[in-house]
């Protein structure tokens, strides 16, 4: 089975620019997370979507917005880009939604934003 | 948030059992204790998770203080291939049942 997939793997920006990032996830699995990982941060929660709606958000700034399809793909965008979004974007699915406490994360790889 | 506090790295020698401690004093009673691992390059995979009891698995052994307070991740035998940073999460509704990562523990195996 595959699993989750997320392009762009690597991309290069500039400051001001915005940027979309895609996910797909395990097929069948209908919630969809995104974590960013910097350095100096370490793995910081984005938001989590399900059934196309919103169900957590992190405390990110309005410019990091997400947004799920229908058929669970999920892209998220990074508006007006600042040189600290340099990091790694991971997106997460899970078979079952939030309300469960003891649902598995399985990760993508990652895409790796580079703002310069 | 329930935080945990982890040592930020320990060493191993390889085919030998690594214990992985992790602190969480403010561990509510619905609160559940997963660990992930990140290995190089790539994104974190589930270990395991518990409540209250000991857990096992292929990968992993969770052993869980009485008082829920701190527990231990055992890696039975660990093998070059367990060279990754181990995270200790809660997870709990009060905060959606988001995963909140620490800084993990970084564990060198060595041959």
């Amino acid at each position: 089975k595959a699993g989750v997939t997320q392009t762009p793997r690597y991309l290069i920006k500039t400051r001001g620019q915005q940027v979309t990032l895609s996910c797909s996830p395990i097929s069948g699995h209908r919630s969809v997370s995104w974590y960013q990982q910097t350095p100096g941060q370490g793995l910081q929660f984005l938001f989590e979507y399900f059934s196309e709606t919103q169900r957590n958000k992190g405390n990110f700034p309005g410019r990091f917005s997400g947004r799920q399809f229908s058929n669970s793909r999920s892209e998220m965008n990074v508006s007006t880009l600042e040189l600290g979004d340099s990091a790694l974007y991971l997106c997460a699915s899970s078979l079952r939604g939030w309300t469960d406490t003891t649902r598995e994360l399985f990760f993508g790889e990652g895409s790796r934003l580079t703002v310069l | 948030d329930a935080k945990t506090t982890q040592p930020n790295s320990m060493e191993s020698n390889e085919e030998e059992p690594v214990h992985l401690p992790c602190n969480h004093s403010t561990i509510s009673g619905t609160d559940y204790i997963h660990w992930y691992r990140q290995l190089p390059s790539q994104g974190p995979e589930y270990v395991i998770h518990g409540l209250t009891s000991n857990v096992n698995n292929r990968m992993a052994s969770l052993a869980i203080a009485e008082d829920r307070k701190s527990s231990t991740l055992i890696l039975h035998r660990a093998t070059l291939r367990d060279a990754a940073v181990y995270y200790c999460i809660l997870s709990g509704k009060a905060a959606g049942n988001k995963l909140t990562f620490g800084g993990g523990t970084r564990v060198l195996v060595k041959p």
